[in-house]
């Protein structure tokens, strides 16, 4: 159980296009979903925190406007790249985690690359 | 803000030989002290994970320590094996507020 699903694995846009990468529970309700972001060789940067029907928190330096979060269900938060620029270019993980529980359980990422 | 410190960054051991890894975590209301293998283009998987009330915890080759005191806790890896390398992170989360934040990583090299 607890399996974390992300869509697109990779995505190639244009400058000034957005992106839309979708993360699923598959098997679970999960309360909470988590965006990261992870540059080539670093660690994972917490973007965002997203409960389901409420609007998401953003870390500090994080663009609400520019980085999109809904989280409409218990099992699907997406994450939109507004205009994206060649500097967005990262890896991007979701992860989800159930009510009342402390483990969170990663998607395998999408890599966006901006041209 | 909250911090979490890794150490090192980078650890080359023989193969069977013990890797320790060590993070220090700045926030006294983080209750909760995942450990991640994560693998080159990979998700991250949680590996083993201790809680607040908990000093040591061990599965098979890994366990990890918890000072709550120090805010110190540790990876332990024995007997490591060539399919061991990648890289770890460990992480601190206060369940209250749900927030993990990660250390910088520790890259693992298991040599033949």
């Amino acid at each position: 159980g607890a399996v974390v699903s992300q869509h697109p694995s990779w995505v190639i846009c244009k400058s000034g296009t957005s992106v839309k990468i979708e993360c699923r529970s598959l098997d679970f309700q999960a309360t909470t979903m988590f965006w990261y972001r992870q540059f080539p060789k670093q660690s994972l940067m917490l973007m965002a925190t997203s409960n389901e029907g409420s609007k998401a928190t953003y870390e500090q330096g994080v663009e609400k406007d520019k980085f999109l979060i809904n989280h409409a269900s218990l099992t699907l938060s997406t994450l939109t790249v507004t205009s994206a620029h060649p500097e967005d270019s990262s890896f991007y993980i979701c992860s989800a985690a159930r009510d009342r529980v402390y483990e969170q359980y990663f998607g395998p990422g999408t890599r966006l690359t901006v041209t | 803000g909250e911090n979490v410190e890794q150490h090192p960054s980078t650890l080359s051991v023989q193969e069977g030989d013990s890797a320790v890894i060590k993070c220090t975590y700045s926030d006294s209301a983080s209750n909760y002290f995942p450990w991640y293998k994560q693998e080159l283009g990979k998700r991250p998987q949680l590996i083993i994970d201790i809680r607040s009330n908990v000093g040591e915890k061990k599965d098979q080759r890994i366990a990890v320590t918890l000072n709550k005191t120090a805010k110190h806790f540790s990876l332990h890896i024995t007997e490591t094996q060539p399919e061991d390398s990648a890289v770890y992170f460990c992480a601190a989360s206060n369940t209250g507020g749900f927030k993990t934040i990660f250390g910088a990583g520790t890259r693992l090299f298991v040599k033949a």
